[in-house]
């Protein structure tokens, strides 16, 4: 398996514009987790599904946030309208079961930057 | 509640150990992790230990844990500047199983 694979690795977008940010988790895994990374707050956890299905957004910021999993292979964090404070890292990662040896994969990041 | 704090930087002269250092609230952890998260890259497993044991060493990595403090620190022996890097830890509960709480990261800078 490739790994977790995130696109794109970089995306520059105006203030107010639409930006949408895509995840394959890895094949068979059911959990599928989205953080937001900046060096102010670190490694935040903004939502995570569970079979498809989400089970906390908690961390979702604001309601310019949402994420979708429509099926197992596929999901999308969707920031509309988007401004100058969401610049960050945005890292999608996913595992297998809630075992308490469970690692979490992550994939590669997406650098978001708006102007 | 569940809070997971790091100091944010340690430099070290390349050959020495690095003893990187973690604290925790949850008293209910039961696996708790180290990543290792290279420059412009998402963050990687190095190791992890069971809540029931105090020590694990793999390789050049030795992970002691001190449940009574809830203190977590990972020592990386004779560190290397591939060993350059932001060091998180993060813990899983039993009040939270389906997930992994990180810490802020320390980054670790090796000189020559």
């Amino acid at each position: 398996d490739a790994g977790v694979i995130q696109s794109p690795r970089h995306e520059v977008t105006e203030m107010g514009q639409e930006v949408t940010l895509r995840c394959k988790p890895i094949s068979g895994h059911d959990y599928l987790f989205w953080y937001r990374q900046t060096m102010m707050r670190g490694l935040e956890l903004l939502i995570y599904f569970n079979n498809n299905v989400p089970i906390d957004d908690s961390g979702m910021p604001e309601d310019r946030f949402s994420a979708k999993m429509p099926n197992a292979s596929f999901s999308t964090l969707k920031i509309q309208p988007s401004e100058p404070r969401d610049s960050a890292v945005y890292f999608c990662a996913s595992s297998l079961g809630s075992w308490e040896r469970t690692e979490a994969f992550f994939g590669q990041g997406t650098r978001l930057t708006v102007v | 509640g569940e809070d997971v704090e790091q100091s944010l930087f340690l430099s070290v002269r390349e050959g020495d150990s690095s003893v990187i250092n973690c604290t925790y609230t949850d008293s209910s952890s039961t696996y708790l992790y180290w990543y290792k998260q290279e420059p412009g890259a998402g963050l990687q497993l190095l190791t992890y230990i069971f809540s029931n044991m105090d020590m694990k060493q793999d390789q050049r990595l030795t992970v002691l844990l001190n449940k009574k403090d809830k203190h977590l620190s990972l020592r990386i022996a004779d560190t290397q500047t591939g060993d350059s890097a932001i060091y998180f830890c993060a813990e899983r509960t039993l009040r939270n199983t389906d997930k992994l709480i990180f810490g802020t990261g320390t980054r670790l800078q090796v000189f020559p």
